[in-house]
């Protein structure tokens, strides 16, 4: 395992559910990445956090909202999503993402596979 | 504008053969380059990455990488090909100007026995 987890690891939900994934890292980094991936498409980041302080935010639809209440945990809140949002969201954590930080490699968890009905 | 390609979907190649997972990237700074790994059902786990020195950079499960800066390349290499092998394989870049973390399509990976 790579000391990254998340829960839960699948998830249905209606367009007009809220629910949050959960993504937790023992590995002392200090930087936190929501990816998302679907089929036949680059791996798309979609929040970066350093040290607890959100520094990327890639024109993420506002019906997803990241939450990082340290460095170990990270949130991505769900509400009145889209069936297109359906995909496998990854978390994944290094240590530094800017700087001398940025070259080094992301640990990823094993991911949420969400279906949106 | 920054990009990477993995120009194949698919490489099928025999157990026990060489093996060749092709990539290569635009960026407007210099290059941090990384592969990565994903089995059924798992994240991405890292493979090896360049960041400056010797081009050929080894790295785990026997695995190493060629970084080409005039063909702009990083093409995944293994001497001879596992079963074990197969799985989907990730390229990315970290553009030093921007910073931005870049990663291709994936190409998925079949080593027939």
């Amino acid at each position: 395992e790579t000391g990254v987890t998340q829960t839960p690891r699948h998830l249905v939900m209606g367009m007009t559910n809220k629910k949050s994934l959960k993504c937790e890292q023992h590995l002392g980094h200090n930087a936190m990445y929501w990816y998302k991936q679907s089929a036949k498409k680059p791996l798309e980041l979609m929040f970066v956090y350093n040290f607890k302080e959100q520094t990327e935010n890639n024109s993420v639809p506002s019906r997803f909202s990241p939450e990082c209440p340290n460095s170990s945990h990270l949130f991505l809140h769900l509400h009145t999503l889209q069936p297109e949002d359906s995909a496998l969201y990854l978390c994944a954590s290094s240590q530094g993402a800017s700087g001398e930080g940025s070259y080094n490699e992301q640990f990823f968890g094993p991911g949420t596979r969400l279906t949106v009905l | 504008a920054q990009s990477v390609a993995q120009p194949e979907d698919q490489v099928n190649v025999a157990e026990g053969n060489p093996l060749t997972v092709k990539c290569t990237y635009s960026v407007s700074g210099n290059p941090y380059l990384f592969w990565y790994v994903q089995y059924p059902n798992r994240g991405l786990q890292f493979l090896l990455k360049y960041i400056t020195g010797d081009n050929l950079v080894k790295g785990s499960y026997g695995f190493e990488a060629e970084f080409n800066k005039s063909q702009t390349s990083f093409h995944l290499k293994k001497p001879s090909a596992l079963v074990s092998d197969s799985a989907l394989y990730f390229c990315a870049v970290r553009d030093t100007g921007t910073y931005k973390y870049i990663f291709g399509t994936g190409t998925r990976l079949k080593v027939l026995a």
